[in-house]
């Protein structure tokens, strides 16, 4: 079983469409949660970190449930420029690496 | 303040021949991350290195595979004996604070690609 398995996609909505993405993780001592954005193969960015009760940015929605070690990440809204590769990434704590999912691959069609 | 710089920015090499792949931190960074992406597949976490130190190389190839950071210059991850299944994307990342990684500032990546 992988560290972090995520939505395999590929994921093709339309504009102003609301999309999901989901990831679980592996390793219950896990301690920090994020979402990265990669575009094109270039270096990923980070869009926003997890907290345990959710949190809210513009159009962007992530929320953690440990007891089921799961992560999601909610598009409203979808734009154009929301295609892209989003990665969903753990840290453990007790290492000081990332541990990246192989990312869900979104396209935003006009 | 310019950000982290990696080059170059595509790298072609034979089989059998040496890789080297420089990162210079953003300033005031003294923690540097290398990263590999194969295609269609997740970073994963190669080495982390603050100045003259190797802090946790777990996941480097035993064989062929190093890095260093100097006191003075960039940080270098070299290949030697290159094949072609190293052929991929290198990230690297730098961070002000050890052991921080909501604060991970990555370069434009090295694409490796091994004839």
């Amino acid at each position: 079983r992988k560290e972090v398995e995520q939505d395999p996609g590929p994921f093709n909505v339309p504009e102003g469409a609301t999309v999901a993405f989901n990831c679980t993780y592996s390793n219950s001592a896990s301690q920090s949660f994020f979402w990265y954005r990669q575009d094109c193969r270039k270096e990923p960015k980070l869009l926003m970190s997890v907290y345990s009760s959710g949190n809210e940015d513009g159009r962007f929605t992530a929320q953690l449930n440990r007891a089921s070690q799961y992560i999601s990440l909610l598009i409203r809204d979808s734009k154009l420029s929301d295609s892209a590769t989003y990665l969903c990434v753990v840290n453990d704590g007790s290492a000081r690496q990332l541990t990246f999912g192989s990312g869900t691959q979104l396209t935003v069609l006009p | 303040n310019a950000g982290v710089m990696q080059n170059p920015r595509h790298l072609v090499r034979r089989r059998g021949q040496e890789a080297r792949l420089r990162c210079s931190p953003m300033k005031g960074h003294s923690h540097v991350y290398w990263y590999r992406q194969l295609p269609e597949e997740g970073l994963k976490f190669m080495v982390y290195l603050q100045k003259e130190n190797i802090i946790d190389e777990s996941g480097m190839p035993k064989e062929r595979f190093s890095a260093e950071f100097p006191k003075e210059g960039p940080s270098i991850l070299r290949i030697q004996q290159v094949v072609r299944g190293d052929s991929a994307a290198y990230f690297c990342a730098s961070s002000p604070v050890e052991g921080n990684n909501e604060k991970l500032f990555f370069g434009s990546g090295t694409q490796l690609s091994v004839l």
